[in-house]
């Protein structure tokens, strides 16, 4: 049982090219998300999808994409890499709306931009 | 004002040591709590959650919110080199739907 499944783990861009993050679960899980962090800023939320077919904007979507065309897979796009987008990436999917939401986290992808 | 700001740290304590981590929060509204732990390089994993008000024990872990002061805390008895990691608190105010707000994070180094 794999659970959350992110790829690819380690990347390096150009300023200006665009890449692809995809997460994958599991666990049959409702909700999705992506989240991203920085030193000292903790985690943010950029996009997430409360099911197929669906996607909402989070705290920090600006110059991010996202797909959700299959239950069990979430997409994060850049269109145009900054360096500002240097981070670690979070993909995280959870079951439950109400109550105690416990989010399982994939291990992250690492992002450079050059 | 972020929903929940942590100490970054870095934590060190002894092994056998009480490990005492606070959080502060801004909405008063009855909500959930928890608490994440983050090895070096690998997502967080979910370590306990409590609701509003009150204490919350598993094993070595016990979670604390007061909401009159609108801290949370989170304790761990009898620490161990493997405790070593950044735990994270979150909460989801209501309204916010199932979306959590994570703090900082604070970094913990448990010497053996």
């Amino acid at each position: 049982n794999a659970g959350v499944t992110q790829t690819p783990k380690f990347r390096v861009l150009k300023t200006g090219q665009s890449m692809t993050l995809l997460c994958a679960q599991d666990m049959n899980h409702e909700y999705m998300y992506w989240y991203r962090q920085d030193p000292g800023m903790g985690l943010r939320l950029i996009h997430y999808s409360v099911g197929e077919g669906t996607t909402a904007k989070g705290e920090v979507p600006d110059g991010y994409n996202v797909s959700r065309l299959k239950k069990q897979n979430f997409l994060l796009g850049l269109e145009s890499a900054a360096p500002s987008q240097t981070s670690v990436y979070f993909c995280a999917s959870s079951l439950s709306y109400s109550g105690a939401n416990v989010l399982t986290f994939g291990a992250g992808s690492r992002l450079t931009v050059l | 004002q972020k929903e929940v700001e942590q100490d970054p740290g870095p934590l060190s304590v002894p092994e056998g040591a009480i490990v005492s981590l606070n959080c502060t929060y801004s909405n008063s509204a009855f909500q959930y709590f928890m608490w994440y732990r983050q090895y070096s390089r690998k997502g967080p994993e979910l370590l306990m959650y409590t609701y509003s008000s009150g204490n919350k024990e598993d094993g070595r872990f016990t979670a604390q919110v007061d909401k009159s002061s609108k801290y949370i805390s989170l304790f761990i008895r009898d620490s161990q080199p493997s405790d070593s990691a950044t735990y994270l608190c979150a909460n989801a105010p209501p309204g916010a739907g199932n979306k959590l707000t994570f703090g900082g994070g604070t970094r913990v180094l448990v010497k053996p």
